[in-house]
């Protein structure tokens, strides 16, 4: 079973909605959690990247939220753009950060 | 700054083939990775380097993978024979810090591996 869970598995969405991804993690111990954005056909590319101490970190219209506790994780898209289309994973790292757990990522789809 | 470069973007070959992989890693990082994403799963970790040496290998499938960074510059990962299974994308990334921690790892745009 994978540590890195998220759902949904894709959304469609209209251009100018809001939308909130999930990611739920078993990763132990906990070091840092990521959100990557992947468009088709590229590679992931950091949108936050937040430690055990962190709830809150934005990036332009992304949030991304963070509860250690529970460990879970969000991903908020604010006013959704046509190039938001795309497929957002859920990273966490753990006692060997550089191995990484990947999440097998939400697609999201904006329509006009 | 050029980012990480991966050759080929797309390679086909048949069951039994040898494919050769090739990462250029940002200039400066002496830290460079290969992961993999097969159809419908999630990216897995291969391995590590640290300048040429392999820090971490433990994600190397089997021993029809091999990797290999001379000089410590670009890296190779060859896959010899090819298999069905072998099927997928590989993704290298690199960064400056050994220990990652909240570093950035930066990755490449992928080689996609079909294997017929």
């Amino acid at each position: 079973k994978n540590q890195v869970e998220q759902s949904p598995q894709s959304l469609i969405i209209l251009e100018g909605k809001n939308c909130t991804l999930q990611c739920n993690y078993t990763v132990s111990p906990f070091s840092n959690l990521r959100w990557y954005k992947q468009d088709t056909g590229r590679g992931p590319v950091s949108l936050t990247i937040m430690t055990f101490s962190e709830n809150t970190k934005s990036n332009g219209r992304y949030t991304a939220t963070l509860d250690a506790d529970t460990k879970q994780s969000s991903l908020h898209i604010t006013a959704s753009q046509l190039s938001d289309s795309a497929s957002y994973i859920c990273v966490v790292s753990g006692a060997n950060d550089y191995k990484l757990s990947f999440g097998a990522g939400t697609t999201v789809t904006v329509r006009a | 700054e050029a980012g990480v470069t991966q050759f080929p973007s797309h390679s086909v070959i048949e069951k039994g083939q040898t494919v050769t992989l090739r990462c250029d890693p940002i200039s400066g990082h002496d830290n460079l990775y290969w992961y993999r994403r097969v159809m419908g799963k999630e990216i897995k970790f291969l391995l590590h380097f640290v300048k040429e040496s392999k820090q971490d290998e433990s994600g190397m499938p089997n021993n029809r993978f091999l990797a290999e960074r001379t000089g410590g510059t670009y890296s190779t990962l060859k896959v010899q024979p090819a298999e069905l299974e072998d099927s997928g994308v590989y993704f290298c990334a690199s960064s400056r810090r050994e220990i990652l921690g909240t570093g950035e790892l930066f990755f490449g745009e992928g080689s996609r591996l079909t294997v017929l």
